[in-house]
């Protein structure tokens, strides 16, 4: 089975600054995806940033990027330039596809943006 | 391209009743999986469809159902509802079912259906 840990229940950053917000796992798989979803108060749960375990480079979409060190079972989220409407719930996620678990999240990181 | 819809949007049905939930899928995915959001025991996987097969099941009660039809969509199915299934019920879609090329699992989900069980 695999488990994701998120021992940030809340965090504050004033608008413009970065944050990260981090979050570990373990997995038995070789293979398998790390997600960072992003649900703000509508509740749609948004993909933010994904990426593959065998590839070393550390994902990059716009101002998100993730610092993934496998060996430490490690995957964090830094947000660049922290706008309002990044302010939202933060869940980090694994998925192996071969298990009956479907996506295994953390219990989330509630993401408040200071104007 | 339209992302993922689910309905209704608000559901309150009292306990022991039961109920259906609804979910479209983005156009050509074929894989549909359905999560429990609770405060509690936050987000908790129900199960998955392909091809109109459950292809994977997490560990939740025989009263919790679903099933795919042949254009993809899916509904899933509470019985005999209970306090404890107040939640927020999550719809994902993704082009592949897990077994398959994870590159294809990439989930999508749609904006939740909220059921109070008074």
């Amino acid at each position: 089975a695999q488990t994701v840990t998120q021992s940030q229940p809340e965090m504050s950053v004033q608008e413009a600054e970065t944050v990260t917000l981090s979050c570990t796992y373990d997995t038995s798989e070789s293979d398998y995806y790390l997600f960072w979803y992003k649900q703000p108060p509508s509740r749609q749960m948004i993909l933010v940033i994904r990426q593959e375990a065998y590839k070393q480079q550390n994902a990059t979409e716009n101002r998100f990027s993730v610092n993934f060190q496998k060996a430490a079972k490690s995957f964090s989220l830094k947000i660049s330039d922290s706008q309002l409407g990044d302010a939202a719930m933060y869940f980090c996620a694994s998925y192996s596809g071969g298990g009956a678990d479907g996506l295994t999240f953390g219990k989330g990181t509630h993401l408040i943006i200071q104007p | 391209k339209a992302g993922v819809t689910q309905t209704p949007r608000y559901l309150i049905k009292t306990r022991g009743q039961q109920v259906t939930l609804s979910c479209s899928p983005i156009s050509g995915h074929r894989s549909v999986s359905w999560y429990q959001q609770t405060p509690g025991q936050g987000l908790q996987f129900l199960f998955e469809y392909f091809s109109e097969t459950q292809r994977n099941k997490g560990n939740f009660p025989g009263r919790f159902s679903g099933r795919q039809f042949s254009n993809s969509r899916s509904e899933m199915n509470v019985s005999t509802l209970e306090l404890g299934d107040s939640a927020l019920y999550l719809c994902a879609s993704s082009f592949g079912a897990s077994g398959g090329a994870l590159a294809k699992n990439i989930q999508y989900f749609g904006a939740g259906t909220r059921l109070s069980v008074l």
